[in-house]
């Protein structure tokens, strides 16, 4: 059973422009989150999409924003990058999401370096 | 306000060592979930344990173990003649959902070496 895979691995940006990370999560599971791993902050919960629709938000500008396709492949898009965006970019799937509280599986993340 | 603490940030162990990485949470929820992750340098996030509120009982996998104590608002984790393998960043986290309501917190994360 493959794991979930995000795709870039690494991506180099400058400020001001957009970007987009792609999320496949295992099959079978509906749920996909989004986390964001800084050295200062370290692992922050961004955003929940369960069946295409998005279930929990956690404290981000709206800057960050998601979606979720039939087949459960989530993006996740941040717009008008800053420096303070560069970060690790994780996202986890699961069967039931965070509302079961069961365990999450991750990827390997995205490495994104804003210039 | 519910939070996740870590306080070693950084721990250096020769290989057999035995290591505990301490995790000390604060919440007002009766149910919960705890849980331990560990992060190797490849990057994904490994699931090791979870435990609800409910349930104290100890446990030990393998070189694993962890002790969950409500009085103390503690769940620590253990690794018995750690090895070079161990080396990833381990992270403690608490998770209160309850309906489609909830918060998934993140402790800072112990980064643990192992040296051969």
């Amino acid at each position: 059973k493959a794991g979930v895979t995000q795709t870039p691995r690494y991506l180099i940006k400058t400020r001001g422009q957009q970007v987009t990370l792609s999320c496949s999560p295992i099959s079978g599971h509906r749920s996909v989150s989004w986390y964001q791993q800084t050295p200062g902050q370290g692992l922050q919960f961004l955003f929940e999409y369960f069946s295409e629709t998005q279930r929990n938000k956690g404290n981000f500008p709206g800057r960050f924003s998601g979606r979720q396709f039939s087949n459960s492949r989530s993006e996740m898009n941040v717009s008008t990058l800053e420096l303070g965006d560069s970060a690790l970019y994780l996202c986890a799937s699961s069967f039931g999401g965070l509302a079961t509280n069961e365990k999450l599986f991750f990827g390997s993340g995205t490495q994104l370096s804003v210039l | 306000a519910q939070k996740v603490t870590q306080a070693q940030t950084e721990i250096s162990v020769v290989e057999k060592e035995d290591v505990t990485l301490d995790c000390v949470y604060e919440t007002r929820d009766t149910t919960y979930y705890l849980f331990w992750y560990k992060q190797p340098p490849s990057g994904e996030l490994v699931f090791l344990i979870r435990r609800n509120s409910f349930d104290e009982q100890n446990e030990i996998s393998g070189r694993y173990s962890w002790n969950f104590q409500k009085s103390t608002s503690s769940f620590n984790f253990t690794i018995t003649a750690s090895q070079v393998v161990d080396s990833a960043v381990y992270f403690c986290a608490l998770s209160n959902y309850g309906g489609s309501q909830g918060n998934l917190i993140f402790g800072k994360g112990t980064k643990l070496s192992v040296k051969p």
